[in-house]
């Protein structure tokens, strides 16, 4: 019989568009957040990080946003490029729990030319 | 090149064999962590360790054992291996409570 298997959401961006992947968390005692990326095959890399007191970090390309009242974070990711497509995903911690995070499923993006 | 390094790179193995996925790291990070990662479920953690001589269980311990004699490396064994743990493992650090710094992962499948 045909065997089904569990598929991530996939977000397909044209090259040069600016792209957002969302997150939602479920912890209101997380106070640290964190955004990686996954490519094919390798170990997951940091993109950026933002910590509770602050709603919004950028970095080169990529913008973080917090928004603790509705428990959401969201990667802005300009002018996407192919060598952004992976499986990008956010990880949160709470103050209590020391190092151990807390990690999303994760999106797909993926670039067309 | 400084970071975390994993072995085996890919693993089939038999039920119920004995098996231990190394991690080494070279950053002088304080914790270490293990991690399971399976399609949908996301990043899991199996055990962590603060600091050398310590662990600690996380969310999927069982059937898993880790030890942390140094700084330096961070084993995970599979006493008896169940096809249950077929799965991707990645090797984590960090220096306090900072960022996660992870390997390149050990793909393995139990038959």
């Amino acid at each position: 019989g045909e065997s089904v298997g569990l598929h991530l959401p996939t977000l397909s961006v044209q090259e040069g568009d600016n792209s957002i992947i969302n997150c939602a968390y479920s912890n209101s005692a997380s106070d640290y957040f964190i955004w990686y990326k996954q490519e094919s095959g390798k170990g997951p890399q940091f993109i950026i990080d933002i910590r509770s007191n602050m709603d919004k970090r950028q970095g080169q390309r990529v913008t973080v946003l917090l928004n603790k009242t509705v428990k959401h974070l969201s990667l802005q990711i300009a002018a996407t490029q192919p060598g952004d497509s992976a499986v990008y995903f956010c990880a949160e911690r709470a103050t209590d729990s020391w190092g151990k995070f807390q990690f999303g499923a994760g999106t797909q993006v993926v670039v067309t030319p | 090149i400084a970071g975390i390094t994993q072995a085996p790179t890919s693993q089939i193995l038999a039920a119920g064999r004995r098996m231990t996925l190394r991690c080494t790291q070279d950053m002088r990070h304080n914790a270490m962590y293990w991690y399971r990662q399976d399609l949908g479920l996301g990043l899991r953690l199996i055990h962590y360790s603060n600091t050398a001589g310590t662990t600690g269980k996380g969310e999927v311990p069982d059937g898993y054992s880790v030890s942390r004699a140094n700084t330096d490396d961070f084993p995970l064994t599979l006493a008896s291996a169940v096809p249950s743990q077929t799965s991707v493992y990645f090797c984590a650090s960090s220096r306090g409570t900072g960022e996660l710094f992870f390997g390149e992962g050990s793909r393995l499948t139990v038959l």
